[in-house]
């Protein structure tokens, strides 16, 4: 399995700012995904990123407020813009390795934006 | 049609007990269903997942049954002890490899 790691692991930032996050994996992965998760909620992928290409937003995210690179097949991050209190979660990068069904995930960036 | 229902929300079994957590989905299209268990402060791991073409998985003490004509899975945790204490998440594959989860259960098991 891939290990995962991110930086932060957790964050305070003040409301206006802007927080990026980076996803190392230790090993080449085709698929990355960013996800939001509230506490004792489920999570909600946020954005699919492909190495070599623009990622892809669901619905309720846009590019603008949640800006992602994946410059290599080992690296990604996650910018969360013009922060407001709504955006404090658990931020979670996840990776799937090609022809491997199974993803896995990041220890999570946990952001509180006051 | 994209959803994955998940109950109960919690669970609490005793100790040596057997935790079952269940959960159900509409579209056929799906082909992978993993489990997740999370601790708090942690990401989610995979603990166990199962493919539509066959009916259970065992792995130590968990288990998947699957039952595709009804479209429900479910995790079945034998001799259930304190330190599976955790969150539980049922996913399934849907298209462009993103996973659609369920709502998770909080399960605790009482020593």
């Amino acid at each position: 399995s891939a290990v995962i790691s991110q930086k932060p692991s957790r964050d305070i930032c003040q409301r206006g700012t802007s927080l990026t996050i980076q996803c190392q994996v230790d090993s080449q992965v085709t698929m990355m995904f960013w996800y939001r998760q509230q506490p004792g909620q489920s999570l909600t992928l946020i954005a699919t990123a492909n190495q070599g290409s623009e990622a892809t937003y669901e619905s309720g995210f846009v590019i603008d407020k949640f800006p992602i690179s994946r410059p290599n097949l080992t690296f990604s991050t996650l910018t969360v813009s013009n922060l407001s209190p709504e955006d404090s979660s658990i931020y979670l990068c996840s990776v799937r390795q090609g022809g491997d069904y199974e993803q896995y995930f990041g220890p999570g960036t946990r952001l509180t934006v006051t | 049609q994209q959803q994955v229902k998940q109950s109960p929300q919690s669970l609490i079994v005793q100790k040596g007990g057997i935790s079952i957590i269940n959960c159900a989905y509409e579209n056929t299209a799906f082909d992978y269903f993993p489990w997740y268990q999370q601790f708090p402060g942690k990401g989610p791991a995979l603990l166990i997942a199962i493919r539509p073409d066959v009916s259970e998985k065992k792995e130590g003490r968990f288990t998947i049954s699957f039952n595709k004509s009804a479209k429900q899975f479910s995790l079945h945790i034998m001799d259930s002890q304190p330190g599976d204490s955790a969150t539980y998440f049922c996913a399934a594959e849907g298209s462009n490899y993103q996973l659609i989860w369920g709502a998770g259960t909080k399960l605790i098991i009482k020593p």
